[in-house]
């Protein structure tokens, strides 16, 4: 599976755009970007995932850059309930099982 | 909506004891996946399974075994624990397909002793 890298800490104000980048530089054609988060200890909660176009659901907004190197995740108004750890995972088509690697740990401020 | 069921939610056993989890899915999801957590670190894959088959192993120890009923349900069974062991144990299902979200349960937190 292609690797992700993603800062490890990002702070954001209450209200505001979040704005979370992923780079995967190496990605193949036919693997999926998924982005999950996971808030102290729960299970993780899929947000949303996409293979080429952007996507948007009632959670966020997924940006993927036209040649599919790099990701953003956008929480178009960040409450402190979305203060948790952010994963993105490139998911291949051969394999079922999602590599969570190091997330993004995100503090909304109020 | 209905979510994954796992049970139970903690168990404390002591060292070389055995453990079972239990795990069901959401209805008319037919894949199961078995994640461990340990302390501080991220999930990690153990196991998959759809329609009942064993369809992807992560980094499961050879003490830890898992199957998967008639009724979709999943149990991960481990022996001879170890202190090592002490993780949050997540399931998670989906539909069939790669490019299907898999949905996670509450976890199971094991304490071993």
């Amino acid at each position: 599976d292609a690797k992700t890298t993603h800062p490890p800490s990002m702070d954001c104000a209450e209200g505001r755009a979040a704005n979370l980048p992923c780079n995967h530089s190496t990605i193949s054609g036919n693997e999926y970007v998924y982005w999950y988060r996971q808030i102290h200890s729960q299970g993780p909660q899929y947000i949303i995932h996409g293979l080429k176009n952007n996507e948007t659901n009632e959670m966020a907004s997924l940006i993927i850059t036209e040649d599919r190197k790099s990701s953003t995740l956008i929480l178009p108004h960040a409450t402190l309930r979305d203060t948790a750890v952010y994963y993105c995972i490139v998911r291949a088509d051969t394999g079922n099982q999602f590599y969570f690697g190091t997330g993004t740990s995100l503090t909304v401020i109020p | 909506a209905a979510g994954v069921i796992q049970s139970p939610r903690h168990l404390i056993k002591e060292k070389r004891e055995t453990a079972t989890l239990k795990c069901y899915p959401i209805p008319r999801h037919d894949t199961v996946y078995w994640y461990q957590q340990g302390p501080g670190q991220d999930p990690q894959f153990l196991i998959s399974f759809y329609e009942k088959m064993q369809s992807d192993k992560g980094s499961i120890p050879d003490r830890f075994s898992a199957q998967q009923f008639s009724d979709y349900h999943s149990e991960l069974n481990m022996s001879s624990l170890e202190l090592g062991d002490s993780a949050l144990y997540f399931c998670a299902s989906s539909l069939p397909g790669f490019h299907y979200e898999q949905y996670f349960g509450p976890g199971t937190r094991l304490t071993v002793t």
